[in-house]
C-alpha cells in the first residue's frame, strides 16, 4: 500500500523559513517523479513543483521558484520542500504527491502551514 | 497560464442520479506527443484528493466504473452514472500539458 506522510508544518512568522518532509513507502520511491501541491484555506489548489526520480531536475510554479526548493533523499525515501521568506499567502495545507502511473496519483494526508505574527 | 473553468460550481444530486461536470480549458490540452494530459480528482470532506481519471478517460486504480471521462482539445466532461453517497465532495480537473500545471476551481457535489 502506497503511503505518503508529511511533517514539519506549523505556525511560522512572516519572513521565516520552514522545511517540510514527506516519507514515502509502498513503492520504489527512487523510480518516480514527486510533486508538492498546496490548498489554501479557501480550497484553491496550486501546484508548487516537481522533482525528477533521481533529483537531477526540478520544475516550479513561476510565482514560487525564487522562494521554494524541492529536493529528495532516495536513500531515505523522503521528499522535501524548503520554504523561505514565507508570506501570509503561503498559509495552506501542503500535500506531497507521487506520479507512478499518472500525475498526482497518490497524496499524503497533508500538513498545515500557518504564516502569522 | 492555462485557465481551467469548471461548471457548475455546485451540483445537487439524489442517490442514483447521473451527473456531469464540465472542465473547459483556455488552451488546447493536446500535447505534441499525442497525449492529452487532463485529470480528474475527488476530494471527500476532510480527506486528501484522490485520482479518478487520467489522460481524459482512463480510470484510476480502484475507481468504480460509474465514473467516466471524455472530451478533447479544450472541452472535457466527468460523468458519474448513478451517484452514491461516497461520491459526495469536491471534484477538480487538472491539466499537465502546459507549465505550470493548473487546477480548475472545483465542483462541489452535494445531496439534494
Amino acid at each position: 500500500e502506497v503511503q505518503l506522510v508529511e511533517s514539519g508544518g506549523g505556525l511560522v512568522q512572516p519572513g521565516a523559513s520552514l522545511k517540510l518532509s514527506c516519507v514515502a513507502s509502498g513503492f520504489t520511491f527512487s523510480d518516480y517523479w514527486m510533486s508538492w501541491v498546496r490548498q489554501t484555506p479557501g480550497k484553491t489548489m496550486e501546484w508548487i513543483g516537481d522533482i525528477k526520480y533521481d533529483g537531477s531536475y526540478t520544475n516550479y510554479a513561476p510565482s514560487l521558484k525564487n522562494r521554494f526548493t524541492i529536493s529528495r533523499d532516495n536513500a531515505k525515501s523522503t521528499l522535501y520542500l524548503q520554504m523561505s521568506n514565507v508570506r501570509s499567502e503561503d498559509t495552506a495545507t501542503y500535500y506531497c504527491t507521487s506520479t507512478t502511473v499518472a500525475l498526482f496519483d497518490y497524496w499524503g494526508q497533508g500538513v498545515m502551514v500557518t504564516v502569522s505574527s | 497560464d492555462v485557465v481551467l473553468t469548471q461548471t457548475p460550481p455546485t451540483s445537487s444530486a439524489t442517490i442514483g442520479q447521473s451527473v456531469s461536470i464540465s472542465c473547459r480549458s483556455s488552451q488546447s490540452l493536446l500535447d505534441s506527443d499525442g497525449n492529452t494530459y487532463l485529470y480528474w480528482y475527488l476530494q471527500r470532506p476532510s480527506q486528501s484528493p484522490q485520482l479518478l481519471i487520467y489522460l481524459v478517460s482512463k480510470l484510476g486504480s480502484g475507481v468504480p466504473n460509474r465514473f467516466s471521462g471524455s472530451g478533447s482539445g479544450t472541452d472535457f466532461t466527468l460523468k458519474i452514472s448513478g451517484v452514491e453517497a461516497e461520491d459526495l465532495g469536491v471534484y477538480y480537473c487538472v491539466q499537465g500539458t502546459h507549465d505550470p500545471r493548473t487546477f480548475g476551481g472545483g465542483t462541489k457535489l452535494e445531496l439534494k
